[in-house]
């Protein structure tokens, strides 16, 4: 079976700060990918990285950086200097095996002050 | 480029009515889709995917139903409305090639039940 917990329901910063999103996961297959999606309050999902089973190098865009680490099983999101247009909720997603299906954590819900 | 329509936006059903909404993908062909029902609470939960015309998986028992008539259209209908299905639903696609590609979502319709 397959499981994604994001243990943080909500978290709130001031503008600036670092905030870390933690994402861990369970799935018993070899081959599997990761995904992190923003979720912002027009309500869309905006698709920001995917990463499969077999690629545990960090990745850095801009702003936003992401750390796989196999063995805690996790697939943490950090956003340095956040912005209030971060504001938003985060969510982890997996998907395994032959089917191309997300399975979605809870979501953590980002709000970033002024 | 690839863009997705979803509509309408919003929808205020009395229970018993039926409903059908719509999906189409523009700028791709033989996507795989996709239709998510996000209830209050925030998890994204999949009800149905498809492969190709007229393929059509369900994930869960429930009173909606799917159908893809034409490649790039997807449909959520129900013939009753139940107090229940209020939530946002989501349509989403992704290509077809090796490897676990993202998935696009559509803006969404938030389905309220009266």
């Amino acid at each position: 079976a397959q499981k994604v917990t994001q243990a943080q329901t909500e978290i709130s910063v001031v503008e600036k700060e670092d905030v870390t999103l933690d994402c861990v996961y369970e799935t018993r297959d070899t081959t599997y990918y990761l995904f992190w999606y923003k979720q912002p309050p027009s309500g869309e999902l905006v698709f920001l990285i995917r990463r499969n089973s077999f690629d545990e190098q960090n990745e850095i865009s801009g702003r936003y950086s992401w750390n796989f680490q196999k063995s805690t099983s996790s697939f943490n999101f950090t956003i340095t200097a956040s912005q209030v247009v971060d504001s938003a909720v985060y969510f982890c997603a997996l998907s395994q095996g032959g089917s191309e299906k997300l399975v979605f954590g809870k979501g953590t819900k980002l709000t970033v002050n002024p | 480029s690839q863009t997705i329509h979803q509509w309408p936006a919003t929808l205020v059903q009395p229970v018993g009515s039926p409903l059908s909404l719509e999906c189409t993908v523009e700028g791709t062909s033989n996507p795989n889709l996709y239709w998510y029902r996000q209830a209050a609470g925030r998890g994204l939960q999949l009800l149905f995917y498809s492969v190709g015309i007229g393929q059509i998986s369900s994930e869960v028992p429930q009173n909606l139903s799917a159908s893809r008539p034409q490649d790039r259209q997807f449909i959520l209908s129900s013939k009753k409305l139940l107090l229940s299905d209020s939530g946002f639903y989501l349509c989403a696609w992704s290509v077809k090639s090796p490897g676990h590609q993202p998935q696009h979502f559509g803006d969404g319709t938030r389905l309220s039940i009266l």
